[in-house]
């Protein structure tokens, strides 16, 4: 299976602190997504980063790929207690298959 | 656009009886995915369609289990009959296409079966 494990499966930090959660994945990927899902909620897009690409940001938000590794990281800088949620990464393989979703990492924020 | 709207968002039923759940998908949005959600297994991809066309249905978990989309503005998936084990979220979510494209999700309805 192509489905992506995330690490660690629950993250506590502080107010401020950085938040790094990871993502594996076995199969040769054309990108890599991430989302993330609040308490009762549906999920929500963060960021996609395609194959070729190795790192991209948005806002207090870095994601990095390393293909040969078959591995990204989400980097959420200076935390903030509303970051609190689930944090998903998607795999989506070659052809046109769908986003194979991972068991994600809870974190939570503390203020 | 309101986005990828779920109904209902909540239901509470008894084994054995029909469970209906209704999605209507973003304008334009050409894939429509049904994904359900447990603690145990996490997010599993039980169906998607391709302009209204059901193209991989191998996530399906039984018979009992069955999804339409007879237009390009809704869709539905039944469970007849329910069991306790049913007893999950299910989200509606839609693209521009199955592969390589962000995924809007629904809210979700949340099915408890007693």
């Amino acid at each position: 299976s192509q489905q992506g494990e995330e690490d660690p499966q629950a993250l506590s930090i502080q107010e401020g602190e950085n938040a790094t959660m990871n993502c594996s994945y076995k199969t040769s990927i054309n990108n890599l997504q991430w989302y993330r899902q609040n308490s009762g909620r549906g999920l929500v897009h963060l960021i996609l980063i395609r194959s070729n690409e190795r790192e991209k940001h948005s806002g207090r938000l870095r994601v990095t790929l390393d293909t040969s590794k078959k591995s990204s990281s989400l980097l959420i800088t200076a935390s903030r207690a509303a970051d609190t949620a689930s944090y998903f990464c998607a795999t989506d393989g070659s052809g046109n298959t769908p986003l194979v979703f991972g068991k994600g990492t809870r974190l939570s924020v503390i203020a | 656009d309101a986005g990828v709207i779920q109904s209902p968002r909540h239901e509470v039923t008894e084994m054995g009886q029909e469970v209906t759940l209704r999605c209507k998908p973003i304008s334009g949005h050409n894939s429509l995915f049904w994904y359900r959600q447990t603690m145990m297994r996490g997010l599993e991809l039980l169906i998607y369609f391709n302009n209204n066309v059901p193209i991989d249905d191998s996530g399906m978990p039984e018979d009992r289990f069955s999804a339409k989309m007879p237009n390009a503005s809704f869709s539905t998936l039944k469970i007849q009959p329910s069991e306790p084990r049913d007893s999950a979220v299910y989200f509606c979510a839609g693209s521009e296409s199955a592969s390589g494209n962000t995924i809007y999700f629904g809210e979700g309805s949340w099915l408890t079966v007693v």
